[in-house]
């Protein structure tokens, strides 16, 4: 099983500021077909299905506010909020969809410092 | 726009079989371009997959090692559906189960609480 492991498990961000989230896979996520990391990242909410936020790494779903920035590459990839705002308090999941199983992170909850 | 709906319990008793129904809308569950999956989430366990059915000219499914001896995920072409079954369900099997669509899950049901419990 491909193993995901986020950092850091929680993380106090100001209002405005940048928030970073770490994603590490223990086996390479390139699809050598298209040469696209099969990586995603989720942000999930109290009562609501977790949403779909960046595929490919760093594909930015349309609707996704552009403060949200995926990068990376192989094994180790990087949620970006550019300039922390309210609503963005949730759980954020790195998930990898190269293999089966699909494995996701454990979660890294962000809040406002 | 594809859209989920998903229908079932939300408490099943210890032993039994917990079934859920994710009805499609927007897409066909027999598209040979879809993946049609199920995914739990609790507490401790965070963001589990379960498993998934696809079809390529015939059915295909894929399944976690945690719960391979206990799940089905099957599809009714019939009615656009597809559904979970776990067998001999225990009380960590409480959680909220989702259905999703995709290779990387764009598209999700609602979700439905389930509780495992006598």
């Amino acid at each position: 099983d491909i193993v995901m492991t986020q950092s850091p498990d929680s993380l106090a961000v100001s209002l405005g500021e940048r928030a970073t989230i770490n994603c590490k896979s223990s086996q390479n996520v390139l699809f050598s077909v298209n040469n696209k990391n099969s990586l995603g990242w989720y942000q999930l909410k109290p009562g609501q299905p977790p949403k779909l936020l960046i595929y490919g790494a760093s594909t930015r779903v349309s609707g996704v506010p552009d403060r949200f920035g995926g990068s990376g590459s192989g094994t180790d990839f990087t949620l970006t909020i550019s300039s922390l705002q309210a609503e963005d308090v949730a759980v954020y999941y790195c998930q990898q969809y190269l293999a089966v199983p699909i494995t996701f992170g454990q979660g890294t909850r962000l809040e406002i410092k | 726009q594809v859209q989920l709906q998903q229908s079932g319990p939300g408490l099943v008793r210890p032993s039994q079989t917990l079934s859920l129904t994710c009805a499609i809308s927007g897409d066909s569950v027999s598209s040979n371009s879809a993946a049609w999956n199920w995914i739990r989430q609790s507490p401790s366990r965070g963001l589990e997959w379960l498993g998934r059915t696809y079809y390529r000219s015939e059915w295909h499914d894929d399944y976690a090692a945690s719960v391979r001896s206990r799940i089905i995920i099957n599809a009714d072409s019939s009615k656009n559906q597809f559904s979970l079954h776990l067998s001999s369900v225990i009380s960590d099997d409480t959680a909220v189960y989702y259905c999703a669509a995709g290779w990387s899950f764009e598209i999700w049901g609602q979700g439905t609480p389930v509780t495992v419990s006598s």
